[in-house]
């Protein structure tokens, strides 16, 4: 079946320092993919989609400039936190859009900022 | 716009007790849904999917019907095991919002021995 990994799978970092999450689709071509945050105990929060060779469209209340999107190939999509503080601190998920239109999702990059 | 409805949890049940977590949605035209799994320290797993009205989408003696005149997408599972102690998420994808996948809250479930 599809794959979508992430990397790295746990980041910890400094305050102020930048963070890029890097999410690619193993076996398959990703026209679109997305971008959620999931803060402890809560549910999955759409921050953007990702369409390759364009720029991302974010959802209402997320900064595009903190939260830097490019999707560079068919098969990679990054997100780098600018200037990361410790409300940045979150579960960050990366679904891609494969065969069929069916959505598969990684496993996930844990982001603590200390 | 849309939205999904989880019923509260978390949910405790005893090792081969009947599961049920209700999940409602709102949508324009005629979305899929889903449920997904997520177990501690792990990323989102598809647990089963219906893509229209009266399709039951089934998986590890998990089932869900795809209920349009009630808008509901009810979880079951006729014994529950430990190893099925996680967040359940249900979900909708519809085209009329361009495909994003909308999450419930989740609902937390642990199974006693």
């Amino acid at each position: 079946g599809a794959v979508v990994s992430q990397h790295p799978s746990r980041v910890i970092c400094k305050s102020g320092t930048s963070v890029k999450i890097e999410c690619r689709s193993l076996d398959f071509q990703a026209t679109t993919m997305f971008w959620y945050r999931q803060f402890p105990k809560q549910s999955l929060m759409l921050m953007a989609t990702s369409n390759e060779g364009s720029k991302a469209t974010y959802e209402q209340g997320v900064e595009k400039d903190k939260f830097l999107i490019n999707h560079a190939s068919l098969t990679l999509s990054t997100l780098t936190v600018t200037s990361a503080h410790p409300e940045d601190s979150s579960f960050y998920i990366c679904s891609a859009t494969g065969y069929n239109n069916e959505q598969f999702f990684g496993p996930g990059t844990r982001l603590t900022v200390l | 716009g849309n939205s999904v409805t989880q019923m509260e949890g978390p949910v405790t049940l005893s090792e081969e007790a009947f599961l049920t977590i209700n999940c409602t949605y709102t949508a324009t035209g005629y979305p899929s849904l889903f449920w997904y799994v997520q177990y501690p320290g792990e990323g989102l797993q598809l647990l089963l999917k219906a893509t229209k009205a009266d399709d039951k989408g089934s998986n590890k003696g998990f089932e869900a019907t795809y209920r349009k005149e009630t808008t509901s997408f009810h979880l079951e599972k006729g014994s529950v095991q430990v190893s099925d102690s996680a967040v359940y998420f249900c979900a909708l994808r519809s085209k009329t919002s361009y495909d994003k996948v909308i999450f419930g809250p989740g609902t937390s479930l642990s199974v006693i021995p």
